[in-house]
């Protein structure tokens, strides 16, 4: 079946303004994972879900990220009032349960001007 | 200390050779070992895991893991150019966590 899809691929803001980056798992996939990853940088976790849970928002970098995930499929990032250092790669995975494996969708790349 | 490390490179390899890569890790409970590659401007896709000590072998490449070391290695037999990327180790950790702790990577060229 189809991959990991997210959308938009490349969005550009300005600084201060919100965004929402989307994450379609696969089919069928209970877990789900948000990574960022900096120009030259590894990937940086942020949050995962299993089911439409969170148990772990640890990575989240600050009270301006959250993300939810409803109907234990799609998953939303919001980031508020943008800022420069929020500029990387967004990208989701998902695995069939959290002790599976995880499969990278192709990522958003954010750039806030 | 980075709670997982690879050496950044550039690692460069003639082609046709066996290419290294190399991993240690700091959470001795760890119980699971990813290779991913990700060519430049794209995602990060499975190359092999792990979970047991010693090899595992899937082609051409091999994965090996020493938990005593704390040290987990790829191994890429006939090295062809189109294995030239960045490959990132990634490791679960022990506390039930399930979010992955990935190593910066290594930038590995293969020379025609």
């Amino acid at each position: 079946g189809a991959g990991v899809s997210q959308s938009p691929s490349n969005k550009v803001t300005e600084k201060g303004k919100d965004v929402e980056l989307r994450c379609d798992p696969i089919s069928g996939h209970t877990a789900l994972y948000w990574y960022r990853q900096r120009l030259g940088q590894g990937l940086e976790f942020l949050i995962y879900f299993q089911g439409n849970s969170a148990p772990d928002k640890s990575g989240l970098p600050s009270d301006r990220f959250s993300a939810e995930r409803t109907g234990e499929s799609v998953s939303t990032l919001t980031i508020q009032r943008t800022q420069q250092e929020d500029s990387a790669v967004y990208l989701c995975a998902s695995s069939f349960g959290v002790k599976e494996t995880q499969y990278f969708g192709p990522g958003t790349r954010l750039l806030v001007l | 200390q980075k709670e997982v490390e690879q050496n950044s490179g550039p690692l460069s390899v003639p082609e046709g050779a066996i290419a290294s890569l190399n991993c240690t890790y700091s959470d001795r409970g760890s119980q699971s070992f990813f290779w991913y590659r990700q060519y430049s401007g794209k995602s990060p896709e499975l190359i092999m895991f792990i979970y047991s000590n010693g090899d595992k072998e899937d082609g051409r490449f091999t994965a090996q893991l020493n938990k005593a070391s704390q040290y987990v290695s790829l191994l890429i037999r006939d090295s062809q150019p189109s294995d030239s990327a960045t490959y990132l180790c990634a490791v679960k950790g022990s506390d039930g966590n399930e979010k992955l702790t990935f190593g910066t990577g290594t930038r590995l060229t293969i020379i025609p």
